[in-house]
This record gives structure tokens, C-alpha cells and sequence, in this order.
């Protein structure tokens, strides 16, 4: 069965350090998606992507994100200035439609450290 | 942001028993629900999904039923089984507002053999 695939599974960053967390969303989806969640708290939406811009983003979603598709397959998350509260697992979903009978896939995350 | 909400941190029940998994919403608008399974270390997987138009749906040993006047809606397990041991996410969408997900805290369900 297709996956979406995340690398790295764990990512250690030095604060104030960038940091690009890489995704590979299922070939024939079209709708991408990142979420966060925070250690002992909920899965919280980021962002989402279609035909090459973001769709709709959340209050999280600060200036120092940002999300871009670079070539066909892969789907990317930067941070541009991390800092210690971005520490979390970063998820990254892609589904074929956004008919809301279609869920997102998921993929088995990053694991953000930030020091 | 308590909109979707998982009132159960964890669930304990024996194999072959019915696990009855809880989720309440408090924002009307949403249209859509969904439950996911969530093993450690991997991502949250796909489990079943119920549009508001419905009050039931049914896939093998799992049914999701949806009360819209009580905002409520809960997974059945029937029969539960050892491998089912995980976290469930509940999570909702409404369409209007694009389709994000928003998930409940999640409920860790045990069965044992």
C-alpha cells in the first residue's frame, strides 16, 4: 500500500539554527498537509498545500515557516529560526481530493529536538 | 482549542469484549469525523469516517455512531482484539473552512489476552 514517507525520523537542531524536515506525499495525491504535535499535547494543524500554495494555514504557522513543493515528489517544512517551543512531532498527510470523504494519509512523523 | 474533545485518556478491556470509544465537538459546523489509530512511532493511521448526514457507519469489526443533537460521537470494537491496542484519535472538519483536521487528545485503548 502507498506511504507517505518523512525524513528524518529525528532531527536535533541547535536553537536559532534553520531546519527543513522533508516529506514524500503519495504519488497520485494532490492535497498536502503538515501538523505538530507537541509532547503530551494534541495533533494541531500547520498548514495546507494545493497546486502550489498554501491553502490555509493556522495561527502557528508564523513567518518562520514556510512550505514549498521543490520538485514533483517532495514536500517540505522549514523552520527558519528554531526555537525551543518548536520542539515536537511534525506529521506530514497528503490525500488524492479534499472531498471530505477522502482522508489524509499520514506519515510517521519527525521528531524535533531543538537545544 | 477545545472543539474536539477526548474525555478518556485510556481504555482497558479484554479481548473479545466490545471497546466503546468517546469523543464530543462543540463546533457545529463541522461536517465530517474520522477516527485514527496511532501505533508508537508511526503516524496516525486511517481507521473509519462518518459525514453529519449520517448517524452510523460500519466497516468489519469497527462502527462509528454519530449523535449530532449531543455532539457526540463513538467507535465500537467489536470483537476487540490484542492487536487494537493503541491510541485513537477522533478528529473533525468542516468544509466550509478548507478541510483541516482537528483532533481530540486521543484515548489509549488496552486490550488484553
Amino acid at each position: 500500500e502507498p506511504e507517505v514517507t518523512q525524513t528524518p525520523s529525528h532531527q536535533v537542531t541547535q536553537m536559532g539554527q534553520e531546519v527543513i524536515l522533508r516529506c514524500v506525499p503519495i504519488s497520485n495525491h494532490l492535497y498536502f498537509y503538515w501538523y505538530r504535535q507537541i509532547l503530551g499535547q494534541k495533533v494541531e494543524f500547520l498548514v495546507s498545500f494545493y497546486n502550489n500554495e498554501i491553502s490555509e494555514k493556522s495561527e502557528i504557522f508564523d513567518d518562520q515557516f514556510s512550505v514549498e513543493r521543490p520538485d514533483g515528489s517532495n514536500f517540505t517544512l522549514k523552520i527558519r529560526s528554531t526555537k525551543l517551543e518548536d520542539s515536537a512531532m511534525y506529521f506530514c498527510a497528503s490525500r488524492v481530493t479534499d472531498f471530505s470523504n477522502q482522508p489524509q494519509h499520514f506519515g510517521d512523523g519527525t521528531r524535533l529536538s531543538i537545544l | 482549542d477545545q472543539q474536539v474533545k477526548q474525555n478518556s485518556p485510556s481504555l482497558s478491556v479484554q479481548e473479545g469484549r466490545i471497546s466503546i470509544l468517546n469523543c464530543d465537538y462543540t463546533n457545529s459546523m463541522f461536517d465530517y469525523f474520522l477516527w485514527y489509530k496511532k501505533y508508537p512511532a508511526e503516524g496516525p493511521t486511517f481507521l473509519i469516517s462518518i459525514s453529519s448526514i449520517k448517524d452510523k457507519n460500519e466497516d468489519g469489526r469497527f462502527t462509528v455512531f454519530l449523535n449530532k443533537s449531543a455532539k457526540h460521537l463513538s467507535l465500537h470494537i467489536v470483537p476487540s482484539q490484542p492487536g487494537d491496542s493503541a491510541v485513537y484519535f477522533c478528529a473533525a472538519s468542516e468544509e466550509t473552512s478548507g478541510s483541516r483536521l482537528t483532533f481530540g487528545e486521543g484515548t489509549q485503548l488496552t486490550v488484553n489476552p
